[in-house]
């Protein structure tokens, strides 16, 4: 059981390139969430996804796009990288019947040059 | 959700007990209190939650005031390894929306 995987954990990127991160659970979970956290700060959500087939807006969501075509997995992908998208990504997710336990990957650390 | 106000940084010796506060002063009845904490550049954590009762597990205690306007965190004997940012997040649950992580408190575990 892997609970919440990230790939890739680390990448440089220059500006202008694209690039998806991919977040995988295996715990059946119905929702999905894509954080960025960057130096000293909290973190803040990008997209979230309440379903397979589903997505939604959140805090931060100017750059990205997201896709949820599989139930188990969470695509974040940046299409033109700016260096202020210099940051650690999150991937988490959680039960329907939530009880607000979330359970987060182990980041992703992205540079754009 | 309601906003949490948290100490910017804290201090406790090892093998003492860590209380962390959380105040939420606008918390309102159907809001649950959450903690978590963030392992230097690791995803956070869940530690625990409740609604108005105070609750325990293995890894800590949460103390609840009657009128629910703020919160503590118990480390009862803190360790090394407890060392990490404690995030303290109100929200209603089932609600299917993400949690919203302020800054938290730093706790430093000294020998």
């Amino acid at each position: 059981n892997a609970g919440v995987t990230q790939t890739p954990k680390f990448r440089v990127l220059k500006t202008g390139q694209s690039m998806t991160l991919l977040c995988a659970q295996d715990m059946n979970h119905e929702y999905m969430y894509w954080y960025r956290q960057d130096p000293g700060m909290g973190l803040r959500l990008i997209h979230y996804s309440v379903g397979e087939g589903t997505t939604a807006k959140g805090e931060v969501p100017d750059g990205y796009n997201v896709s949820r075509l599989k139930k188990q997995n969470f695509l974040l992908g940046l299409e033109s990288a700016a260096p202020s998208q210099t940051s650690v990504y999150f991937c988490a997710s959680s039960y329907l019947q939530a009880t607000g336990e979330l359970f987060f990957g182990e980041g992703s650390r992205l540079t754009v040059l | 959700d309601a906003k949490t106000t948290q100490p910017t940084s804290m201090d406790c010796a090892e093998g003492r007990a860590a209380n962390l506060p959380c105040n939420h002063s606008t918390i309102s009845g159907n809001e649950y209190v959450y903690w978590y904490r963030q392992i230097h550049s690791q995803g956070p954590q869940y530690i625990i939650h409740g609604l108005k009762n105070n609750e325990t597990n293995e890894m800590a205690s949460l103390i609840i005031t009657e009128d629910r306007k703020s919160s503590t965190l118990i480390l009862p004997h803190a360790t090394l390894r407890d060392t990490a940012v404690y995030y303290c997040i109100v929200r209603v649950t089932n609600s299917g929306y993400a949690l919203n992580f302020g800054k938290g408190t730093s706790l430093l575990v000294t020998p």
